[in-house]
């Protein structure tokens, strides 16, 4: 199994560019997350689903929209690129059977915003 | 709400010697309880989990954790580090009572470095 898959791995992107980011899983999940990650700031929520066709904001949306037009993919998209916005970016992705199952993460998307 | 505190952002541990990684939770119910791994550009895999029911948790590697509800803590054990043990550690918690929501609540990480 593949588990939680992300592309791209790298990117720069200029100011002002938009870009979407692709996170596919194979395990049947429910739910899955966009997280950044920037030092000494932990993980912080960008955006969730809770089910295909399902999105909700989580405790840093701005600047981000996100689709879950399929249950295995979550795209999270940049509108218009910012400096602020460089980071690393982790999906992940966990069942609902019970709210105390783990979440599986991919390998992430390492962002940089010239 | 939830929140966790990861009180030490980097741990130094000879090799061969014990490992304690510490996290402090604060829920409004009872709380379920994770710890996950960071290697250098990886994402987070999952180490164990606190449910119910025995206060000590055995997971991946070696690893336990030892669930202490009077203290809402929740640390990360090791009896004998191994300098492979060296990445970045997360604490997780999320509220059994949160109406059902699956969104855990992440420390900022602890780095763990062990000394050959």
């Amino acid at each position: 199994n593949a588990g939680v898959t992300q592309t791209p791995k790298f990117r720069v992107l200029k100011t002002g560019q938009s870009m979407t980011l692709l996170c596919a899983q194979d395990m049947n999940h429910e739910y899955m997350y966009w997280y950044r990650q920037d030092p000494g700031m932990g993980l912080r929520l960008i955006h969730y689903s809770v089910g295909e066709g399902t999105t909700a904001k989580g405790e840093v949306p701005d600047g981000y929209n996100v689709s879950r037009l399929k249950k295995q993919n979550f795209l999270l998209g940049l509108e218009s690129a910012a400096p602020s916005q460089t980071s690393v970016y982790f999906c992940a992705s966990s069942g609902s059977g019970a709210p105390y199952q783990p979440q599986h993460f991919g390998d992430g998307t390492r962002l940089s915003i010239l | 709400a939830q929140s966790v505190a990861q009180p030490e952002d980097q741990v130094n541990v000879a090799e061969g010697n014990p490992l304690t990684v510490k996290c402090t939770y604060s829920v409004s119910g009872n709380p379920y309880l994770f710890w996950y791994v960071q290697y250098p550009n990886r994402g987070l895999q999952f180490l164990l989990k606190y449910i119910t029911g025995d206060n000590l948790v055995k997971g991946s590697y070696g690893f336990e954790a030892e669930f202490n509800k009077s203290q809402t803590s929740f640390h990360l054990k090791k009896p004998s580090a191994l300098v492979s043990d060296s990445a970045l550690y997360f604490c997780a918690v999320r509220d059994r009572g949160s109406g059902g929501s699956y969104i855990p609540t992440f420390g900022r990480g602890t780095s763990l470095i062990v000394h050959p």
